[in-house]
């Protein structure tokens, strides 16, 4: 079985520039989170969809931040304009539905604004 | 929101059984307790979840209290590879946000 896969595995911009993260989750988990991971802080939670709808956006840090999830499968966490604080690692994560906090991460896209 | 306590860091040696507590002293009758191991580079990966007294897994035992305050990860003959960061994690199994938040994290180093 496939894991969750993120795409880039490492993406490097400048400040002000758009940049999209996209996370694959394992087929047919309907739960699918992203996570971030700042240069020496906790992982953070950013949001939860439950297949296609946002059921949980309180950790969103700002509305430079949108995420998606078209057709409940694969989700993109788009950041325009970039600023130098979101530099950091992006984490998926994706479980089944009532999967009791079961949940498979993905390796992480690592944003750089310079 | 339970909010948990873990040793920052510890060493331990290769063969060795190495035991990590994790406080939680708010934790609700619906919580349950949930273990991540991280490597470098790499998304935080499930370990073992549990409820109250003792869940075993192949990677690891989890030991719960009566009053479920802490619970202690026990990893068996650890090996170098078992260096990381472990999680603990305290929530309900509802998949909502509350029962997935990271802490600081115990990072544990294993030396030969």
């Amino acid at each position: 079985e496939a894991g969750v896969t993120q795409f880039p595995s490492h993406s490097v911009i400048e400040k002000g520039q758009t940049v999209t993260l996209r996370c694959d989750p394992i087929s047919g988990h309907d739960n699918l989170y992203w996570y971030r991971r700042v240069m020496g802080k906790e992982i953070k939670f950013l949001l939860h969809f439950v297949k296609e709808s946002k059921q949980d956006e309180s950790g969103m840090p700002n509305n430079r931040f949108l995420a998606e999830r078209t057709g409940g499968t694969y989700s993109t966490l788009k950041v325009q304009p970039a600023e130098l604080e979101d530099s950091g690692v992006y984490f998926c994560a994706s479980s089944l539905l009532g999967g009791a906090n079961v949940l498979t991460f993905g390796a992480g896209s690592r944003l750089t604004v310079l | 929101l339970a909010k948990t306590t873990q040793p920052i860091s510890m060493d331990s040696y290769e063969g060795q059984e190495v035991n990590i507590t994790c406080s939680h002293n708010n934790i609700a009758t619906n919580d349950y307790i949930t273990w991540y191991q991280q490597f470098p580079s790499q998304g935080p990966r499930f370990i073992i979840q549990g409820y109250k007294t003792k869940v075993t897994n192949e990677v690891a035992s989890l030991f719960i209290p009566a009053d479920r305050k802490s619970s202690t990860l026990s990893l068996p003959r650890v090996s170098l590879s078992d260096t990381a960061v472990y999680y603990c994690l305290v929530g309900d199994r509802g998949g909502g946000a509350d029962g997935l938040t990271f802490g600081k994290g115990t990072h544990l180093i294993i030396q030969p």
